[in-house]
């Protein structure tokens, strides 16, 4: 699986969007861009996958860029529940696929 | 994820017990993933088994742990002769199909406490 680059931290204002960039720039043509968050040693949450073409949920929206080398995940309206660290993985559809988590970034939203 | 059960969600063993956890995927799904997670750090791969089959053990210390999803019943996530060491959030994912587009769902873990 190729890896990601993701900022350590972050913080916004809660009612605001927030943005989280993640660099894949050695991702091949199979590999999906998977968000996952984990909320305080809870376990991690599935939150929105894509392969090139921008996707959006309930949860949030996924913009990936059209060389596909970086994403960016977007909370629409952040909350005090959204709070957490958010992985960005890279995975290709094969045998034998699995998550391999890096450090992720720590979203911190303030009142 | 609700839809993947672990239990216990505490667990608390002496040096030297045996620890079993156990995980329950998602109806429908037939492969199940081990992580671990020490205190303060990520999620580390353990384990990745189908239905009677362990797929990828690549992330098993060589002794001590073993896995094991049978035909029926859950998975079984075994650490014998427990040390202080394997104090961590064991964390159980499950799956629909091997190498599918659709993503691995968590379960909320089994906190292992060693005394």
């Amino acid at each position: 699986d190729a890896k990601t680059t993701q900022p350590t931290s972050m913080d916004c204002a809660e009612g605001r969007a927030a943005n989280l960039p993640c660099n894949h720039s050695t991702i091949s043509g199979n590999e999906y861009v998977y968000w996952y968050r984990q909320i305080h040693s809870q376990g991690p949450q599935y939150i929105i996958h894509g392969l090139k073409n921008n996707e959006t949920n309930e949860m949030a929206s996924l913009i990936i860029t059209e060389d596909r080398k970086s994403s960016t995940l977007i909370l629409p309206h952040a909350t005090l529940r959204d709070t957490a660290v958010y992985y960005c993985i890279v995975r290709f559809t094969g045998a034998n696929s699995k998550l391999t988590f890096g450090k992720g970034i720590t979203l911190s939203v303030r009142p | 994820n609700a839809g993947v059960m672990q239990n216990p969600r505490h667990l608390v063993r002496r040096r030297g017990q045996e620890a079993r956890l156990r995980c329950s995927p998602m109806k429908g799904h037939s492969h199940v993933y081990w992580y671990r997670q020490l205190p303060e750090e990520g999620l580390k791969f353990m384990v990745y088994l189908q239905k009677e089959n362990i797929i990828d053990e690549s992330g098993m210390p060589k002794e001590r742990f073993s896995a094991e999803f049978p035909k029926e019943g859950p998975s079984i996530l075994r650490i014998q002769q427990v040390v202080r060491g394997d104090s961590a959030a064991y964390f159980c994912a499950s799956s629909f199909e091997q190498g599918g587009t659709l993503g691995a769902f968590f379960g909320q873990g089994t906190r292992l406490t060693v005394v």
